[in-house]
């Protein structure tokens, strides 16, 4: 079974700054997806950002990129020029294909990081 | 673009009695997923249908049940209801084989049980 740890419960960035948020995950699979997803306080899952494991290229997608070490089982998220409209919760999650593959599986997710931006 | 669609989104219900969540997945989408969020914690899987079969199976309760019907909506069905049931349940669809959809969450509905 996999399991997904985030050791940070809460962080806190100044509007404008970057923040970095941890993820670590424990698989013995080779291929798989990870994502973070942010929750705001309308409890809306959105996903942030994916990064599939067989791609050594770090995913980044506008001012979110991550650190992937595929070696370690880290997945942190950088969140760069923080925005007001970034306070949520963070999750990290890991999900395992199915079907060869071809079918995408549960998401396993971790604790969370509620991430607050000040101004 | 269309989104996935959940009803309703709120739902108040006494102990004992039993509830139905539907969901509406976006359209082509054949899998669904369903997630139970507790106060405070993160979402945990509890089932999943692709093509209408069940494919995976999570903490779900034997008082839940759930199914995925011909035009691919899904019905969480729940009874005896439990003060600890209340939370948010999500539902998230995605196409088989296409990579950039997967796991698109509904806005979930909410449950308290009093």
């Amino acid at each position: 079974a996999q399991t997904v740890t985030q050791s940070q419960p809460e962080m806190s960035v100044q509007e404008a700054e970057t923040v970095t948020l941890s993820c670590t995950y424990d698989t013995s699979e080779n291929n798989y997806y990870l994502f973070w997803y942010k929750q705001p306080p309308s409890r809306q899952m959105i996903l942030v950002i994916r990064q599939e494991a067989y791609k050594q290229q770090n995913a980044t997608e506008n001012r979110f990129s991550v650190n992937f070490q595929k070696a370690a089982k880290s997945f942190s998220l950088k969140i760069s020029d923080s925005q007001l409209g970034d306070t949520a919760m963070y999750f990290c999650a890991f999900m395992k294909p199915i079907a060869g593959g071809t079918s995408y599986g549960k998401l396993t997710f971790g604790q969370g990081t509620i991430l607050t931006v000040h101004p | 673009a269309a989104g996935v669609i959940q009803s309703p989104r709120h739902l108040i219900k006494e102990k004992r009695e039993t509830a139905t969540l539907k969901c509406y997945p976006i359209p082509r989408h054949d899998t669904v997923y369903w997630y139970q969020q507790g106060p405070g914690q993160d979402p945990q899987f509890l089932i999943s249908f692709y093509e209408k079969m069940q494919s995976d199976k999570g903490s779900i309760p034997d008082r839940f049940s759930a199914q995925q019907f011909s035009d691919y909506h899904s019905e969480l069905n729940m009874s005896s209801l439990e003060l600890g049931d209340s939370a948010l349940y999500f539902c998230a669809s995605a196409e088989t084989g296409q990579g950039s959809n997967y796991n698109t969450f509904g806005s979930g509905t909410r449950l308290t049980v009093v």
